[in-house]
């Protein structure tokens, strides 16, 4: 059974910095492109990161420079870390892994999400 | 940017009604687009790819339709579980972004 399992997060104030994870489990971790995605209380879905098998990373504007995510493969461990933290980036944070279909990329297995808030 | 637009933002229905909501892509996606299904505190749930291909374990009441920039995503007999909001996504070639529409609640008439 594939499982993702994210933890990290918690309160931290504007500015700062913190690094969210994600165990996966069920699957082999290392053949799959994983993302993040966020969604704000009460808002729609927003994609933060991707990284693929060999390490490529890919970012919206919103969060380029400020956010980088990364890969352990030999833990099975994905992971986002975030920098110059603000307000906006409030939000829970799923952990997701990529699927391939004919045209493209999509996203099949989800964690439960680990909630960030910035605030002061 | 490829934006993604959908509509209507809230369907009330009742069960046992048809549901369909639209997915309009700002251009062109071809084939390259995704359903999913968000109930309250739970995460996302893929259930159409590639426009009109059910993910694994999707009932046959879900189905897509579209392609280009128009798409539907149709539930032929909604059932109580099926209350939700449900959120269209595709995936830009470059650069390399994934974007979701804001999403269209169904509630219970």
């Amino acid at each position: 059974e594939v499982q993702l399992v994210e933890s990290g997060g918690g309160l931290v104030q504007p500015g700062g910095s913190l690094r969210l994870s994600c165990a996966a489990s069920g699957f082999t971790f290392s053949s799959y492109d994983m993302h993040w995605v966020r969604q704000a209380t009460g808002k729609g879905l927003e994609w933060v990161s991707a990284i693929g098998t060999a390490g490529d990373t890919y970012y919206p504007g919103s969060v380029k420079g400020r956010f980088t995510i990364s890969r352990e493969n030999a833990k099975n461990s994905l992971y986002l870390q975030m920098n110059s933290l603000r307000a906006g980036d409030t939000a829970v944070y799923y952990c997701a892994r990529s699927f391939y279909g004919d045209y493209g990329s999509y996203f099949d297995y989800w964690g439960q999400g680990t909630l960030v808030t910035v605030s002061s | 940017e490829i934006v993604l637009t959908q509509s209507p933002a809230t369907l009330s229905l009742s069960p046992g009604e048809r549901a369909t909501l639209s997915c309009r892509a700002s251009q062109s996606v071809s084939s390259y687009l995704a359903w999913y299904q968000q109930k309250p505190g739970q995460a996302p749930r893929l259930l159409i790819y590639d426009a009109s291909n059910r993910a694994t374990g999707i009932p046959a009441r879900f189905s897509g339709s579209g392609s280009g920039t128009d798409f539907t995503l149709t539930i032929s007999s909604l059932e109580p579980e099926d209350f939700a909001v449900y959120y269209c996504q595709q995936r830009s070639n470059w650069p390399r972004i994934f974007t979701f529409g804001p999403g269209t609640k169904v509630d219970i008439k």
